[in-house]
């Protein structure tokens, strides 16, 4: 069981928005580490998509959007495409584990 | 260009030991936060081990007394050494480098992934 909590899966159809929640604890986004998303499609390694909480590396659509409150953070996609099908993981800094923690991952799928 | 590339994966018995390599290019592994990050299958990622630029190295738990992770500057290469492995252990290890140089910083260099293989 991941300390960061993702549902397992979500889904819309092309064209619309869907949002991805992670939710950790005081010892880690409650404890202003800064939360990162991964995009993984199988065999391939994992992409970069929002760090910091809400910024995108270059190249990343503004379609994708993220945002952090509390003990809590959210990854937005607008617009969804086919190419979005993928597996997404938030990331981040865990003080009392004194390592990097995983979210057990969402995977999106677009109807 | 800047890459991490891994190797050193491969099928192996329970109980034995197998050590990876990850050799970077176009960064330093001295000078960046390198990790070890899996993925079992059917699985999410799930972070192994971290070696500070300072020198400073941390595990998982599910790691700790079994792999050691150390780096060769002059190679400028990132290892990780697996002993006692286990069944659990199976999975896509990949090399990722925390280029801004801090563990609170993201994951934004990654290698493709080596497998590694524990059955009897």
């Amino acid at each position: 069981q991941s300390v960061l909590t993702q549902p397992p899966s979500v889904s819309g159809a092309p064209g619309q928005r869907v949002t991805i929640s992670c939710t950790g604890s005081s010892s880690n986004i409650g404890a202003q580490y800064a939360v990162h998303w991964y995009q993984h499609l199988p065999g391939t390694a994992p992409k970069l998509l929002i760090f910091e909480n809400i910024h995108r590396p270059s190249g990343v659509p503004d379609r994708f959007s993220g945002s952090k409150s509390g003990i809590s953070a959210s990854l937005a996609i607008s617009g969804l495409q086919s190419e979005d099908e993928a597996d997404y993981y938030c990331q981040t800094y865990d003080s009392s584990l004194a390592g990097l923690i995983f979210g057990g991952g969402t995977k999106l799928t677009v109807l | 260009e800047v890459q991490l590339v891994e190797s050193g994966g491969g099928l192996i018995q329970p109980g034995e030991s197998l050590r990876l390599s990850c050799a970077a290019s176009g960064l330093s592994v001295s000078s960046n936060y390198m990790n070890w990050v899996r993925q079992a299958p059917g699985k999410g990622l799930e972070w192994v081990s971290i070696f500070y630029s300072g020198g400073n190295t941390y595990y998982a738990d599910s790691v700790k007394g079994r792999f050691t992770i150390s780096r060769d500057n002059s190679n400028n290469t990132l290892y990780l050494q697996m002993n006692s492995l286990r069944a659990e252990d199976t999975a896509i290890y990949y090399c990722a480098a925390q280029s801004s140089g801090w563990y609170g910083e993201p994951l934004d260099i990654w290698g493709q992934g080596t497998m590694v293989t524990v059955s009897s």
